[in-house]
């Protein structure tokens, strides 16, 4: 099992550009999310999808938008890139308590880079 | 509104020492899992330790502990006999049972120094 993958693993975008960040998981986990890292403000959430077909927001959703395309993929997409957004961004996944993981854990793909010029 | 802190910034520690990561958290839920995730150079977030709020008993997993106080809302980590391999960012986790969102704190830098 390849468990959470995130692409591209870089990426430098110019002010206004849009890209796409693609997530994927392969342990049949209902619920997945997108976060941004900080230096010296730990991980916020983005926006999350609790199971397929559903997308909710989390603390810092401005200037993103998600796609849940199927069980097993969650895209997050910036329209217009601002440097604001230049941080490192993690997709992770959970299962359902009780079933997958009774502690709720979630588990973390490796991460994108992104730098907005 | 839940909330976790972490007081402290950064820390280091020598090889084959003991040290104590501080975690304090908020919340109004009786249920809750807390968990510590470890971040190395690599950036891979991983999984440390975890513990469920209606358990008593301290969550172990071989070197590391937790010192899990909830009357107090602490929720601290102890790393035993530290390694070089133990360099890493630590950051503390909140969750509540039946919820989807987690709240983080904003992380611990640990170096441990041969």
């Amino acid at each position: 099992n390849a468990g959470v993958t995130q692409t591209p693993k870089f990426q430098v975008l110019k002010t206004g550009q849009s890209m796409t960040l693609q997530c994927a998981q392969d342990m049949n986990h209902n619920s997945m999310y997108w976060y941004r890292q900080d230096p010296g403000m730990g991980l916020r959430l983005i926006y999350y999808s609790a199971s397929e077909g559903t997308t909710d927001k989390g603390e810092v959703p401005n200037g993103y938008n998600v796609s849940r395309l199927n069980k097993r993929e969650f895209s997050l997409r910036l329209e217009s890139a601002a440097p604001s957004q230049t941080s490192v961004y993690f997709c992770a996944s959970r299962g359902l308590a009780g079933v997958t993981s009774s502690y709720n854990e979630q588990f973390f793909g490796p991460g994108t880079r992104l730098t907005v010029l | 509104a839940q909330t976790v802190t972490q007081s402290q910034p950064e820390m280091s520690v020598q090889e084959a020492e003991t040290v104590t990561l501080s975690c304090t958290y908020d919340t109004s839920e009786n249920n809750y899992y807390l968990f510590w995730y470890k971040q190395p150079p690599s950036r891979q977030m991983i999984l440390v330790i975890r513990q469920e709020a209606y358990k008593q008993q301290n969550a172990t997993e071989n070197r590391f502990s937790v010192n899990f106080q909830k009357a107090a809302k602490s929720f601290s980590l102890k790393i035993s006999d530290s390694q070089l391999g133990d360099t890493a960012m630590y950051f503390c986790a909140l969750t509540a049972k039946g919820t989807y969102k987690y709240i983080f704190g904003t992380g611990t830098r640990l170096k441990v120094l041969a």
